[in-house]
Parts: structure tokens; sequence; C-alpha cells
């Protein structure tokens, strides 16, 4: 699965948009991207994933550049409650397929 | 949406003893699932690859005889730390993923914190 590169860390204002980067220049075309995030002492939490088209859901929206070498998670209204570790993840379709973590981000969002 | 269930939640025991954590998808089956491990301030990195009916797959230096693996039905799967010792303190996490193909993510259960005495 290809790598990630994220931020080691980032703070955001309580009720702004918190925007969170990763780099996967070396993506290949049957790789998705997910995003996880891992609030202090529990296990991660899935939060989206996407191949190439932008996708939202209730929690967040996922951003992915037209090459698929980069992409944003949006958080649009951060809470105090999202301050987490957020982790980029590249991986192959099929629930065989394990997640290799990276560092992560650590979003801390301030009031 | 899919749950993971693991169980405890925190244990404590004494070095030389054995620990079981269950892990249990509620509401679809997972004929694989993955044990990570996470020492304070690092990220997960996996155990083993849990399959339902036949052997587990370890990931290098992981000892299979140290972290038995079961995966008996399509909802459980167990590890079992055997002869636990203060160095196998640790954050333990299972996941799993509904489906066999398609972009199905992984959920994870909630960990189970392990402090060998």
């Amino acid at each position: 699965d290809a790598k990630t590169t994220q931020p080691p860390s980032m703070d955001c204002a309580e009720g702004r948009a918190a925007n969170l980067p990763c780099n996967h220049s070396t993506i290949s075309g049957n790789e998705y991207v997910y995003w996880y995030r891992q609030i202090h002492s529990q296990g991660p939490q899935y939060i989206i994933h996407g191949l190439k088209n932008n996708e939202t859901n209730e929690m967040a929206s996922l951003i992915i550049t037209e090459d698929r070498k980069s992409s944003t998670l949006i958080l649009p209204h951060a809470t105090l409650r999202d301050t987490a570790v957020y982790y980029c993840i590249v991986r192959v379709a099929g629930s065989a397929r394990q997640l290799t973590f990276g560092s992560g981000t650590q979003l801390t969002v301030l009031p | 949406g899919a749950v993971v269930s693991q169980h405890p939640s925190r244990v404590i025991c004494k070095s030389g003893t054995s620990v079981k954590i269950e892990c249990r998808s509620l509401d679809f089956q997972a004929t694989t699932m993955f044990w990570y491990r996470q020492f304070p301030k690092q990220s997960l990195m996996l155990m083993a690859t849990s399959n339902e009916g036949s052997k587990a797959t370890y990931e290098q230096g992981v000892e299979k005889d140290k972290f038995l693996i079961n995966h008996a039905s399509l909802t459980l799967s167990t590890l079992t730390v055997t002869s636990a010792h203060p160095e196998d303190s640790s954050f333990y996490i299972c996941s799993a993923a509904p489906g066999l193909e398609g972009s199905s993510p992984l959920h994870f259960g909630n960990g189970t914190r392990l402090t060998v005495t």
C-alpha cells in the first residue's frame, strides 16, 4: 500500500473548519484513501473514504485532487471533541486487506 | 453501522499469567480480523491477521507461541497473551470489516489496555 505524509500537528479554533492535508503521491489506481481518527485511549474511528471523487458524510468531507496525489479531510465546524490523532491511509479494497498506520496528525481544537 | 466489540477494556495481570482478549463483530460476519498493538505515543502496529477456520498470520517479530489467536467463528476472534511479562503491557486493538470485497472500511474495537505487573 502507498505511503502517506501528514503534518505531525495542527491547531484549529472551535467552530471553524479544520482542513487536514495528506500527501499520497505514489498512490496507485486501485487504492482508496481512508481517514480515521483516534481519540486518546480509544480504538480508531472510521471517518470517510474515497477513490477519486469527493465524498461527504455526516462527519466530514474528503477532497481528493484530480491527480489523486493528495487529499484533504475537512471537518466543517470543529468542536473540542474533535481533538484527536487523524490518520490518512491508502489501501486496496477488500476486507482481507489490513490498514497500515503512519504517525498521523494531532489535531487540537482550541476553545 | 458495523460494530466491533472488544472485551475486556482493561486488565491487570501478574507476570507469568495468561490473558485472553475477545473481539466480536456484532452485526456482521468477518472472515478476517486484525490484531494491532499500540505502545504509548506510538502508532498502531499490526501484530497478526486472524482467519476464520485457519491459522493466523503473524507479522515479522511477533511470536506466535506467545500471542495465540483463535478465530473459531465468523463473529469472534480471541487473542491470548501467554506468560505475560511487563514488556507486554500495551494497548491491544482488533478490527474487522463486513463483506469480502469492495471498499468497506475496517472498524475497530475500543481496545484493551493490558498492564502486566
